[in-house]
């Protein structure tokens, strides 16, 4: 168990519906990291959240959003699904700002749209 | 855009033997972050090691050791005496300290079978 949790480990959901993935930190971390992993595009950042404000942003689409509470859980909110949205999302956190010794990831939220 | 390129998709070895995976990557920058990463079939995300781009000395953690070659912009990682658990997908990966370069960017994994 990393301490990075996340919910649900699976989702399968029909084009056009909109899912919110969870993620809660190991504790005491402070900066929060969204990634998506596929078959073809593999690991691609999304998204960077340090303590509540957003920090960096990667190639994550209009239709995705994300946010970082005071307790310091994240919400991925993923909208008007298409297939090509099928993937495995982790989330990732770090004490620092930068994660510069690295980030702990969690096991991910499979989903799959049909 | 920095960039990561594992161009080995697979590899395998027998166990308690030893194997070396390649990664090459391309920056401009001086001062970063080397990490490997393991993705094992229950697809957790585990650090393996990390190395510091100012640091000369390659880092070691038990069995696995890295090659760093800064001038050649080479990072690959050794494992010696191979276990049946180490039998995962292995990401290279970079980061830089400041600017856009300041988050994890991954290359696409070589896959590892470590044979009885």
């Amino acid at each position: 168990d990393s301490g990075v949790t996340q919910t649900p480990k699976h989702l399968i959901t029909a084009t056009g519906q909109r899912v919110t993935l969870r993620c809660s930190p190991r504790s005491g971390d402070l900066s929060v990291y969204w990634y998506q992993q596929s078959l073809d595009q593999g690991l691609q950042f999304l998204i960077q959240y340090y303590n509540g404000e957003e920090r960096a942003k990667g190639n994550i689409l209009e239709r995705f959003s994300a946010q970082q509470f005071p307790d310091l859980h994240s919400e991925l909110n993923l909208s008007s699904l298409e297939l090509g949205d099928s993937a495995l999302y982790f989330c990732a956190s770090s004490a620092d700002r930068g994660g510069y010794y690295g980030y702990t990831f969690g096991s991910g939220t499979r989903l799959t749209v049909v | 855009a920095q960039t990561v390129t594992q161009s080995q998709p697979e590899m395998s070895v027998q166990e308690a033997e030893t194997v070396t995976l390649s990664c090459t990557y391309d920056t401009s920058e001086s001062n970063y972050y080397l990490f490997w990463y393991k993705q094992p079939p229950s697809r957790q995300m585990i650090l393996v090691i990390r190395q510091e781009a100012y640091k000369q000395q390659n880092a070691t953690e038990n069995r696995f050791s890295v090659n760093f070659q800064k001038a050649a912009k080479s990072f690959s990682l050794k494992i010696s005496d191979s276990q049946l658990g180490d039998t995962a997908m292995y990401f290279c990966a970079f980061m830089a300290p400041t600017g856009a370069n300041s988050k994890l960017t991954f290359g696409k994994g070589i896959t590892l079978s470590v044979r009885p």
